[in-house]
């Protein structure tokens, strides 16, 4: 079974703060993703990257991020957290078509 | 744009009963198609998938109809179970397009509520 972890399940954090979202995926896969999720919005994608040190924007990046040293690890980090970032945050491994996701991070900025 | 459309955002159902959830696409090139089911605090899980060149993919309770000249696919489910209530995401891509074809387009999601 893939296996998507992400660091954390529930973080806060106060505006202006720098936060590092770490993932990781045991399955050896190139592709992974940020997204975040919002009530009605769906899933938006943030970053995503398609090899080691390569990445590519999604369709939200503005305000965020990311790191991708190693195969297995991806990072999001937002460079100074502001409240309209409290968000559902998800990070997802490709196999093939399909995108295997982590449990989320719940962030909440106050 | 929104080149997924999931149009109905909630759908109840009673238990037992057949739960359809439907999903539109606007771009031609678009060739594999996903659902996906999330629950609350939780990351989605890939449910079923189906490719252009079939109309239908089953998979015990669930099977996915592709209508490719409508651009319209459909998830069935049944019957519907209590357990079967979360969010319900439409996704596609172009898969047959190397080099095009590492994002998946989402749809916004529909809450399906399966009642006791």
């Amino acid at each position: 079974d893939v296996k998507v972890t992400q660091s954390s399940r529930y973080l806060v954090k106060r505006t202006g703060e720098k936060v590092f979202l770490e993932c990781v995926q045991d399955m050896d896969h190139e592709n992974m993703f940020w997204y975040r999720q919002d009530p009605g919005l769906g899933l938006r994608l943030i970053y995503f990257s398609y090899d080691v040190k390569m990445k590519e924007k999604g369709d939200i990046p503005e305000g965020y991020s990311v790191s991708r040293e190693k195969k297995e690890r991806f990072s999001l980090i937002l460079e100074s957290a502001s409240t309209n970032q409290t968000s559902m945050y998800l990070c997802a491994s490709r196999s093939r078509a399909e995108q295997f996701f982590g449990p989320g991070t719940r962030l909440t900025v106050l | 744009d929104q080149q997924v459309k999931q149009n109905s955002p909630s759908l109840s159902v009673q238990e037992g009963r057949i739960s359809i959830l439907n999903c539109d696409y606007t771009n031609s090139m678009f060739d594999y198609f996903l659902w996906y089911k999330k629950y609350p605090a939780e990351g989605p899980t890939f449910l079923i998938s189906i490719s252009s060149i079939k109309d239908k993919n089953e998979d015990g309770r669930f099977t996915v109809f592709l209508n490719k000249s409508a651009k319209h696919l459909s998830l069935h489910i049944v019957p519907s179970q209590p357990g079967d209530s979360a969010v319900y995401f439409c996704a596609a891509t172009p898969w047959g397009n190397a080099g095009n074809n590492r994002k998946l387009i989402w749809g916004l999601g529909t809450s399906l509520a399966v009642n006791p």
